[in-house]
């Protein structure tokens, strides 16, 4: 049961136009998110993340908002770049009764495109 | 500062054999995990060890065992390889829970 969801596959932008990538999560004591960008051949590595009492996380161009009452979070990249061209993944607290220990759940992996 | 290490970055294994995968952070965390990596599926946690000396399994546990050998060192040993562990195993660690992993570059595995 894949509690954690990207369903877009892939994605391809121009630069310097808006990214979007989205995520849908089922288990509504999730309280802290995370993205994490992965190149090939390289682990992931963290992007930003947003707790559940904040609706938006802001870092340079990376935007994270996340809408509780539909439990769904997104990603803007504005504005984007070849270099942004990558999977991005969303990842949450793993949680099984109890505490998590720091383990997460991720989504699918979306790949990100951007064309110059 | 390294961060995260594996060891190897590439294995091919024949069904059957056994092998084990090295992973050492020296970010002094509390925490490590072992992950797979396999198209579509995103990532998968195999093993985790909250704090030294403690391991419990994750999501896909079965074929592996781990061994969390000191604060730095985390291993994962498949016993007996078999073509559905063809994939690419990523070590993480943490402070502790609910912070952000930081990422090895991966294992590639192939069993044949």
């Amino acid at each position: 049961d894949q509690q954690v969801k990207q369903n877009s596959p892939s994605l391809s932008v121009q630069e310097g136009r808006i990214s979007i990538l989205n995520c849908d999560y089922t288990n509504s004591m999730f309280d802290y998110f995370l993205w994490y960008k992965k190149y090939p051949a390289e682990g992931p590595t963290f992007l930003i993340s947003i707790s559940s009492i904040k609706d938006k996380n802001e870092d340079g161009r990376f935007t994270v908002f996340l809408n509780k009452s539909a439990k769904h979070l997104s990603l803007h990249i504005v504005p984007s770049q070849p270099g942004d061209s990558a999977v991005y993944f969303c990842a949450a607290p793993f949680w099984a009764g109890g505490t998590s220990y720091g383990k997460l759940t991720f989504g699918q992996g979306t790949i990100l495109t951007v064309h110059p | 500062n390294a961060g995260v290490t594996q060891t190897p970055k590439f294995q091919v294994l024949k069904t059957g054999q056994s092998m084990t995968l090295q992973c050492a952070q020296d970010m002094n965390h509390n925490s490590m995990y072992w992950y797979r990596q396999d198209p579509g599926m995103g990532l998968r946690l195999i093993y985790y060890s909250a704090s030294e000396g403690t391991t419990d399994k994750g999501e896909v546990p079965n074929g592996y065992n781990v061994s969390r050998l000191n604060k730095r060192e985390f291993s994962l040993r498949l016993e007996s390889a078999a073509p559905s562990q063809t994939s690419v195993y990523f070590c993480a660690s943490s402070v502790s829970r609910g912070n952000e992993q930081f990422f090895g570059p991966g294992t590639r595995l192939t069993v044949l």
